[in-house]
């Protein structure tokens, strides 16, 4: 099982661009790229999922290079709203459940 | 769309008490897994269950029971309740194990 290593917090401002990155070296062929974000007292909320190359959505972006080691979850003029702990997780979709889940990236925007 | 409806939303219990949580799936989704949160950490995975079957388990011990009902609706059983299983319960249902939709837990607290 792919482990992950992301941030333990960032801090950004209302309206700045925010990239998270997380590395994942042991990525495997067909595991791919998926990111939670989590309110407190909420369940996660599924953000966006990759496999290579870049995703983009309505609310995020992904951005993965050729050895997909690593990812970036890009979120465009961050709000306060934003404020939440984000989950980069590695896997095969398939079997999603054995998804191991880190501590996540609080991320914390200010006005 | 119904989302996923997790009860009780929060819940005291003493040890040695048993509980039961309860979390009705997405319209749509026949699997579902359960999670165990602590304070500050990320969801660890219990188990999941697809058509009514555990088709996948997390290092939980056997006091950790689950069920599965036709309807996709599912119950979390636990035993023997200790004090370090005071966390946010969740539950997320898929369709075949892609991306996961959480409810909003339930939280318990064992005295």
């Amino acid at each position: 099982l792919a482990k992950t290593t992301q941030p333990i917090s960032m801090d950004s401002y209302e309206g700045q661009e925010v990239n998270i990155t997380c590395s994942h070296n042991n990525i495997a062929t067909n595991d791919y790229i998926t990111w939670y974000q989590q309110f407190p007292s909420q369940g996660p909320r599924f953000i966006i999922q990759g496999y290579k190359t870049k995703v983009t959505n309505e609310v995020a972006s992904l951005f993965i290079p050729a050895d997909r080691k690593s990812s970036t979850l890009s979120l465009p003029r961050v709000s306060l709203s934003d404020t939440a702990v984000y989950y980069c997780l590695v896997g095969d979709p398939a079997s999603n459940y054995q998804l191991i889940w880190g501590a996540g990236t609080k991320l914390i925007i200010k006005p | 769309e119904t989302g996923v409806t997790q009860s009780p939303t929060h819940l005291i219990k003493t040890r040695g008490q048993q509980v039961t949580l309860r979390c009705s799936s997405q319209s749509g989704h026949n699997t579902v897994s359960w999670y165990q949160q602590a304070l500050g950490q990320g969801p660890q995975f219990i188990f999941q269950y697809y058509r009514e079957e555990e088709n996948g388990r997390g290092n939980f011990p056997p006091r950790f029971s689950g069920l599965q009902f036709p309807n996709y609706s599912s119950e979390l059983n636990v035993n023997a309740l200790e004090l370090d299983d005071s966390a946010l319960y969740l539950c997320a249902s898929s369709l075949g194990g892609e991306r996961y939709t959480f409810g909003s837990g339930t939280r318990l607290t064992v005295v």
